[in-house]
C-alpha cells in the first residue's frame, strides 16, 4: 500500500518563527510536491522536486522554501511564518509528472 | 489565470439520483485529465482518468467524460451515495510546457440522504 507520511496533522506557530513541515514516501518516487489548499482557491503548488537536490518554484514559491536530501523525504520551509500562510499543507509523491500524485494526510498549520 | 477550472463551489445530490459535476479548461495543450476527491482533514485520493484520445472512461459508479472541442470534462456518480460526499477536484496536465498537474479549485459534493 502507497504511503506519504506528513509528520504533523496540526501545528500552531507564532508570527516570525521558523517552520518545518516534513514529509516521507515509501514508493521510491522521483516526484515530490508540497501544495496548499485553501478555500476557494483549490490546491496551488508551492514548489516541487523532480530528484534529489533539484527543485522548482511552483505558482506561489513566495515565503517559502523546500529541500530535498533523499529521495524519499521532502521538507517544506517557512522561514519566517506569517498570517497568510495559515493553510492546509498536502504533500504528494509521483512516478512521473503526469501520472496520478499520491497525497499525504495533510498539516493544517495555524499561524497566530 | 486559472486554467482550470470548477464554476460550481458546491452541489447537492438526493442519495440514489445521478451527481454531475463539471470542469473546464483553457490550455489545449491538457491531454491528461484526472479527478481526485477530498474528505475533511485528509489527503486528496484519485479517483479517475482520462487521455484526450479517449472521450469516456468508466470505474464503477464512476464515469468521465471529455469533450475536447468544448474544453470541458464531467465527472458522472451513478448513483450517488452519502460516502459520495467530499470534495472532488479536477486537475489537468500536458505532454509539453506544462507536466505536472494543474488543479481547479474544487466542488463540495452534498448527498442527501
Amino acid at each position: 500500500d502507497v504511503k506519504v507520511t506528513q509528520s504533523s496533522r496540526y501545528l500552531v506557530k507564532r508570527t516570525g518563527e521558523k517552520v518545518f513541515l516534513e514529509c516521507v514516501q515509501d514508493m521510491d518516487h522521483e516526484n515530490m510536491f508540497w501544495y496548499r489548499q485553501d478555500p476557494g482557491l483549490g490546491l496551488r503548488l508551492i514548489y516541487f522536486s523532480y530528484d534529489v537536490k533539484m527543485k522548482e518554484k511552483g505558482d506561489i514559491p513566495e515565503g517559502y522554501s523546500v529541500s530535498r536530501e533523499k529521495k524519499e523525504r521532502f521538507s517544506l520551509i517557512l522561514e519566517s511564518a506569517s498570517t497568510n500562510q495559515t493553510s492546509m499543507y498536502l504533500c504528494a509523491s509521483s512516478l512521473t509528472l503526469r501520472v496520478e500524485a499520491f497525497f499525504g494526510q495533510g498539516t493544517r498549520l495555524t499561524v497566530v | 489565470d486559472q486554467q482550470v477550472k470548477q464554476n460550481s463551489p458546491s452541489l447537492s445530490v438526493q442519495e440514489g439520483r445521478i451527481s454531475i459535476l463539471n470542469c473546464d479548461y483553457t490550455n489545449s495543450m491538457f491531454d491528461y485529465f484526472l479527478w481526485y476527491k477530498k474528505y475533511p482533514a485528509e489527503g486528496p485520493t484519485f479517483l479517475i482518468s482520462i487521455s484526450s484520445i479517449k472521450d469516456k472512461n468508466e470505474d464503477g459508479r464512476f464515469t468521465v467524460f471529455l469533450n475536447k472541442s468544448a474544453k470541458h470534462l464531467s465527472l458522472h456518480i451513478v448513483p450517488s451515495q452519502p460516502g459520495d460526499s467530499a470534495v472532488y477536484f479536477c486537475a489537468a496536465s500536458a505532454l509539453v510546457g506544462n507536466e505536472k498537474l494543474t488543479f481547479g479549485t474544487g466542488t463540495r459534493l452534498t448527498i442527501i440522504p
